[in-house]
């Protein structure tokens, strides 16, 4: 069975800080995706990133950058130089590209940045 | 502003009633694809229409409904409400493939009494 795990419930840090949010996924598919969403205070969800299985070139777009590693079944989410907008609940989740559909979200880490 | 809209923002029922939610994609996007926020579940697909037709179905429950129109826009319909409905539905909508960046709506908060 698929499954994603975030396991930092919670993360507070102070401005301009570098900041990790872990994401492990489980599958025995070897064709899937990978998306990082954001949804900020006011509750909308927001698309960050989708990263193909195939795929584990590191992506950096901004203050943002995402480490795929297949060896360890891990897509972890970087914000680098953290500023009080950056606060927010950030989920991660795994679709499956072949058989059942399967689109599955972790339970989110909460990320404070404080002033 | 993603594009996508839901109405209405806000819903209060009693349990045991029927329920529609509406979303409209953004202009151009075939696929719609619903989902559910709650405390309990938390985010969770439900279901996905791709220009009037089904076309993947996640932990929706029987009770739920939903159906993509001509003019692409969609309607969720919960029926029998329970309290554990209680959450927050979203809606996202996409150009095509399912997985393509998808918009989200605000959402529609759902409170069951």
């Amino acid at each position: 069975a698929q499954k994603v795990t975030q396991a930092q419930t919670e993360i507070s840090v102070v401005e301009k800080e570098d900041v990790t949010l872990d994401c492990v996924y489980e599958t025995r598919d070897t064709t899937y995706y990978l998306f990082w969403y954001k949804q900020p205070p006011s509750g909308e969800l927001v698309f960050l990133i989708r990263r193909n299985s195939f795929d584990e070139q590191n992506e950096i777009s901004g203050r943002y950058s995402w480490n795929f590693q297949k060896s360890t079944s891990s897509f972890n989410f970087t914000i680098t130089a953290s500023q009080v907008v950056d606060s927010a609940v950030y989920f991660c989740a795994f679709l499956r590209t072949s058989g059942t559909y399967k689109y599955i979200f972790g339970t989110g880490t909460r990320l404070k940045v404080l002033a | 502003d993603s594009g996508v809209t839901q109405t209405p923002k806000h819903l209060i029922t009693a349990t045991g009633q029927r329920v529609t939610l509406r979303c409209s994609p953004r202009s151009g996007d075939l696929s719609v694809y619903w989902y559910q926020q709650s405390l309990d579940q938390g985010l969770q697909f439900l279901i996905q229409y791709y220009n009037g037709e089904e076309r993947a179905k996640g932990n929706i429950l029987e009770r739920f409904s939903a159906q993509q129109f001509p003019d692409l826009h969609s309607e969720l319909n919960l029926s029998s409400l329970e309290l554990g409905d209680s959450a927050l539905y979203f809606c996202a909508s996409s150009g095509g493939q399912q997985y393509n960046e998808q918009f989200f709506g605000p959402g529609t908060r759902l409170t069951v009494l």
